[in-house]
């Protein structure tokens, strides 16, 4: 069974907190990780797209960290905003498969 | 900005109806994903389409559920009969052949059966 696992489920942070999720994922046979962002309402946006190890994304005020050989990833929002809030997804795939396995998502709520 | 178009939106069936759900991905991509998301859950892939052909329906219940992309482009999900445990958020979306730039998902068709 291939188990894709993000933390913490959910939490709230205040305006203009930092903030960081970890999504987990088995260390063998990687191929690429994907973050999403999901507001409600709204379409899965992606994010970031990763693929080596030690890869750095960044995107404004959000940023990804990669570590394949232990097996996960590491997003960081800075100085969170309220329409920061959302569903974060991390979707990770095996090497020679092309095909995505989604973990159970973040829940971000920041109030102003 | 490119957009992959679901509909309907909000779907509200009894249990033993049949219901369908369409989808219309980015002109040129070549890959399409039906998702499935159960709330509390992660997206789970239904189907998943190269082209006309399925290449993963692995976790299809295939029993009640079907899909198709006759010509390459749009594609249906058909569920036949609904029972109350697949009441979820479908979710379609599309991706190059590799998806190195990751997904386009839909806005999503949020299934109710009663």
């Amino acid at each position: 069974i291939l188990n894709v696992e993000q933390s913490p489920q959910s939490l709230h942070v205040q305006e203009g907190d930092s903030t960081n999720f970890t999504c987990s994922f088995p260390s063998s046979n990687f191929y690429a990780l994907h973050w999403y962002r999901w507001e409600t309402a709204k379409s899965p946006e992606a994010l970031f797209v990763m693929t080596l190890n030690g890869d750095e994304k960044k995107k404004g005020r959000i940023s990804a960290t990669l570590n394949t050989k232990e097996g996960y990833s590491y997003l960081y929002i800075k100085g969170s905003q309220p329409e920061d809030s959302a569903t974060y997804l991390c979707a990770f795939s095996f090497s020679g498969t092309y095909k995505y396995i989604f973990g159970t998502g973040t829940r971000l709520k920041v109030l102003a | 900005e490119a957009e992959v178009a679901q509909s309907p939106r909000y779907k509200i069936t009894e249990k033993s109806q049949a219901v369908a759900f369409w989808c219309d991905p980015i002109s040129g991509h070549a890959t399409l994903y039906w998702y499935r998301q159960i709330l509390g859950q992660g997206p789970e892939l239904l189907v998943q389409f190269q082209d006309e052909s399925v290449v993963d329906d692995s976790q299809l219940p295939k029993d009640r559920f079907s899909a198709e992309r006759l010509k390459g482009v749009d594609s249906t999900l058909k569920i036949q009969p609904a029972e109350l445990g697949d009441s979820a958020m479908y979710l379609c979306a599309s991706s190059h052949r590799v998806a190195n730039y990751g997904y386009t998902f839909g806005s999503g068709t949020r299934l109710t059966v009663v």
